[in-house]
């Protein structure tokens, strides 16, 4: 089975700051995706950002960032230049290549941005 | 844009009622799924299903079935409502391609008294 864990129940970060949410999992799989999706408050989930573990590069869309380490099995998001539209609570998710593409996720960090 | 939509945003049951919460997707996605959403526990797959039809168990299961008799859409059954089930549920659709992400709905926040 495969686990993600989010150690960081709660974060924060002062407006134009950088900040790091942490993730980590575990899973034999070879071939799989990540996945860090956003859920502002009462809004709909979205996705952030994505990586296929194939790729040693890391991804990267606009402000967000990931470090990919794969044999350490930690996929982090850096936040840079933070917003108070990024204030919301986030996911790390992890997919492997099967049918129906389940998703695993992990338990959150509910990160604010303080003006 | 990719639209998921759930039938009520809000709802309140009585115990051992019958609850149907309907999700329907517009984009011809091939795989849908059902979580619940708890604070501290993330999100957690309840079912999913990869065609009509066809629907696969996820990790809590008990205590729900699902419906899908249209590609399009996904209804999720609580057959006798219990206030361990009071819970946000979110419903997603996504490609059966495994580039593809999931597309969440709003959400449907479920409270059984």
């Amino acid at each position: 089975a495969q686990t993600v864990t989010q150690s960081q129940p709660e974060m924060s970060v002062q407006e134009a700051e950088t900040v790091t949410l942490s993730c980590t999992y575990d899973t034999s799989e070879n071939n799989y995706y990540l996945f860090w999706y956003k859920q502002p408050p009462s809004r709909q989930m979205i996705l952030v950002i994505r990586q296929e573990a194939y790729k040693q590069q890391n991804a990267t869309e606009n402000r967000f960032s990931v470090n990919f380490q794969k044999a350490a099995k930690s996929f982090s998001l850096k936040i840079s230049d933070s917003q108070l539209g990024d204030t919301a609570m986030y996911f790390c998710a992890f997919m492997k290549h099967d049918t129906g593409n389940q998703f695993y996720f992990g338990t959150g960090t509910s990160l604010t941005v303080i003006p | 844009d990719v639209k998921v939509t759930q039938s009520s945003r809000y709802l309140v049951k009585r115990t051992g009622e019958k609850v149907f919460l309907e999700c329907v997707q517009d984009m011809d996605h091939e795989n849908m799924f059902w979580y619940r959403q708890d604070p501290g526990l993330g999100l957690r797959l309840i079912y999913f299903s990869y065609d009509v039809k066809m629907k696969e168990k996820g990790d809590i299961p008990e205590g729900y079935s699902v419906s899908r008799e249209k590609k399009e859409r996904f209804s999720l059954i609580l057959e006798s409502a219990s206030t361990n089930q009071t819970s946000m549920y979110l419903c997603a659709s996504s490609f059966i391609d495994s580039l593809y992400e999931q597309y969440f709905g709003p959400g449907t926040r479920l409270t059984v008294t």
